[in-house]
């Protein structure tokens, strides 16, 4: 089975904090996703690697960054947490070469962040 | 660009009886479509996927869907519910857009009535 894991499932921060959410796969997959999951607005893609030390922003990047230095971690950083950053996290990887978005994507368990 | 259109952000049905959430979605090529459910406080889990060939996809737990190119609708059916099946449930859309990422619905809430 695929696994991926997250390194909490829960965090409390303060404002102003810097913030590492930490995602490893066990599938040798080359993407990999971070969303975020806001009730009313689904999931919204923040960044996503398609190989090690590759990123692509998604549709809002804005506050955070992405660390990819091994194939099987996906790191995603927030620089100076504030409190609308308050959410759900979700770690997703999928295998798959350029240009498509055809296959399953492997979701974590979700990390859920508080910032005061 | 691809968009999906979940109506309904909360459907609510008696145990046994038929689940119908809808899903639309829009998309400039053909499409790749998904089903999602998650429950509480887990991640997401694939109940389905439409890519190419039957459009009548079967999925886990009794769940399937019907593309619907011409009404570009991907509606996902259950003949009867069950008191596990309450969860929130995702549609997605993909395919060879360049974009590697799914496009995910605003999802609904599926509650089950004893």
């Amino acid at each position: 089975d695929v696994k991926v894991t997250q390194s909490s499932r829960y965090l409390v921060k303060r404002t102003g904090e810097k913030v590492f959410l930490e995602c490893v796969q066990d599938m040798d997959h080359e993407n990999m996703f971070w969303y975020r999951q806001d009730p009313g607005l689904g999931l919204r893609l923040i960044y996503f690697s398609y190989d090690v030390k590759m990123k692509e922003k998604g549709d809002i990047p804005e506050g955070y960054s992405v660390s990819r230095e091994k194939k099987e971690r996906f790191s995603l950083i927030l620089e100076s947490a504030s409190t609308n950053q308050t959410s759900m996290y979700l770690c997703a990887s999928s295998s798959g070469l350029a240009g498509g978005s055809y296959n399953e994507q492997f979701f974590g368990p979700g990390t859920r962040l508080t910032v005061l | 660009a691809q968009s999906v259109t979940q109506l309904g952000s909360h459907v609510s049905v008696s145990e046994g009886a038929l689940v119908l959430l809808r899903c639309n979605y829009s998309s400039s090529v053909p499409p790749y479509l998904f089903w999602y459910v998650q429950y509480p406080n887990q991640g997401l889990q694939l109940l389905l996927k439409y890519t190419t060939g039957a459009t009548l996809v079967k999925g886990i737990n009794g769940f399937e869907a019907e593309f619907k190119k011409s009404e570009t609708s991907f509606h996902l059916t259950k003949p009867s519910a069950h008191m596990s099946d309450a969860a929130e449930y995702f549609c997605a859309v993909g395919g060879y857009t360049g974009r590697r990422a799914l496009t995910f619905g605003s999802g609904t809430r599926l509650q089950v009535q004893p």
